[in-house]
């Protein structure tokens, strides 16, 4: 198993140019989850799914759209990048809908918006 | 609201002591997750242990041991016999999911430095 995947490692982008992280799982988890990294914070959901069409806000969504067709698929959306959006963006999957399941964390993409 | 605090911003010791990481939580849910989590500088997220809220006995998993006390909202991180490799970022994490409900909150974290 290749586990959770994510493409691209870096990016660059400009403010206002738009793009797509890509999050894939291989364990047919239910639960996808994006979080992202800022320095001296831990880290903070952005937005989940529970299963196949089925997504929420988490704790920071503005300026990110999320679907998810698929349940090997989750992909993270910036419609306009802004500056504040820098930071390294993790996705995580987890079995089902049990507080006790662990996430399982991709390497994370480190993003920059000049 | 849910909350973890981490007030350990970094800490040192020494190779093959024990080391303590300190994490309370607050919450309203009665049932959740609390998790420990290593970040070393090559930037991954490792899974190191968990335990439920719910769970009467400490988890342990290898090295690592949970001081889980419920009553005081603590949930500290023991890692016994340190060595150099786990010099890393260390986060406390709480996860309370219900059906379609999913809430995560991690600490700041804590850096931990293993001296020789």
């Amino acid at each position: 198993n290749a586990g959770v995947t994510q493409t691209p490692k870096f990016q660059v982008l400009k403010t206002g140019q738009s793009m797509t992280l890509q999050c894939a799982q291989d364990m047919n988890h239910e639960y996808m989850s994006w979080y992202r990294q800022d320095p001296g914070m831990g880290l903070r959901l952005i937005h989940y799914s529970v299963g196949a069409g089925i997504t929420d806000q988490g704790e920071v969504p503005n300026g990110y759209n999320v679907s998810r067709s698929t349940t090997e698929d989750f992909p993270l959306r910036l419609l306009s990048a802004a500056p504040s959006q820098t930071s390294v963006y993790f996705c995580a999957s987890s079995r089902s809908g049990t507080s006790e399941n662990e996430q399982y964390f991709g390497p994370g993409t480190r993003l920059t918006v000049t | 609201a849910q909350k973890i605090t981490q007030t350990q911003p970094g800490m040192f010791v020494q190779e093959k002591e024990a080391v303590t990481l300190d994490c309370t939580y607050d919450t309203s849910d009665p049932s959740y997750g609390l998790f420990w989590y290593k970040q070393p500088s090559s930037g991954e997220m490792i899974f190191l242990i968990y335990q439920g809220s719910y769970d009467q006995q400490n988890a342990t998993e290898g090295r690592y041991s949970l001081n889980f006390q419920k009553a005081r909202k603590s949930a500290n991180l023991v890692i016994s016999a340190s060595q150099l490799g786990d010099s890393a970022m260390y986060f406390c994490a709480m996860r309370v999911v219900r059906g379609g409900y999913q809430k995560v909150t991690f600490g700041i974290g804590t850096k931990l430095q293993v001296i020789p």
